[in-house]
């Protein structure tokens, strides 16, 4: 059985700090990793994918990923109260099968 | 631009009752196709996958099944719902060969 884990929260962080979201996952053959952010109510929304080693940055997130480890993370830089949110890690392979979502991790930014 | 549709966005059914839910996307061709099921307070479950007009692959057994009449439609259905029907259904898509899935708005089913 695949499993991807995550800390299901709260997470809480001052308005402006960096919050660090972490994820495992227990397939060693998984080759894409994803993050997706859900507002309550609303659907998941795509906002980072990373499929090699490292770091990958888009604005003010970057994915790390380090798959020696089987360990993938989400940081959001200057925080914002609109990051609050439900964020969940998905671990697939490269053709968007055996796609496995974690619980998700709730996110609570403080003004 | 890609868009995806769900409707409705809400049902309120009685158990026993029969489903139908409706996904449609569009600008693209050859998408694959998904159903997910978030119950409340837990992940996405994935219910069903296609890669081309009449092929479904199921994930887990259930009283639910999916149908793709059309490239770009995907039909999620029951004959008779359960209380543990219960959930936010979510239809996603990617491109074919591809591995980011974008999701629907959803539809939030109550069973009563």
């Amino acid at each position: 059985q695949k499993e991807v884990e995550q800390n299901s929260g709260p997470l809480s962080v001052p308005e402006g700090a960096i919050a660090s979201l972490n994820c495992t996952y227990s397939d060693r053959g998984s080759q894409s990793f994803f993050w997706y952010r859900q507002y309550s109510g609303k659907s998941p929304e795509l906002i980072m994918f990373i499929y090699s080693n490292g770091d990958k940055e888009d604005g003010r997130f970057t994915a790390q990923l380090n798959k020696a480890s089987q360990y993938v993370s989400l940081l959001i830089r200057d925080s914002q109260p609109s990051d609050s949110a439900t964020y969940l890690c998905a671990v697939g392979d490269n053709y968007g099968q055996n796609f496995v979502f974690g619980p998700g991790t709730r996110l609570s930014v403080l003004p | 631009s890609q868009t995806i549709h769900q409707w409705p966005a809400t049902l309120v059914q009685p158990v026993g009752s029969p489903l139908s839910l409706e996904c449609t996307v569009e600008g693209t061709s050859n998408p694959n196709l998904y159903w997910y099921r978030q119950a409340a307070g837990r992940g996405l479950q994935l219910l069903f996958y296609s890669v081309g007009i009449g092929q479904i692959s199921s994930e887990v057994p259930q009283n639910l099944s999916a149908s793709r009449p059309q490239d770009r439609q995907f039909i999620l259905s029951s004959k008779k719902l359960l209380l543990s029907d219960s959930g936010f259904y979510l239809c996603a898509w990617s491109v074919r060969g591809q591995a980011e899935q974008y999701f629907g708005p959803g539809t939030r089913l109550t069973v009563t």
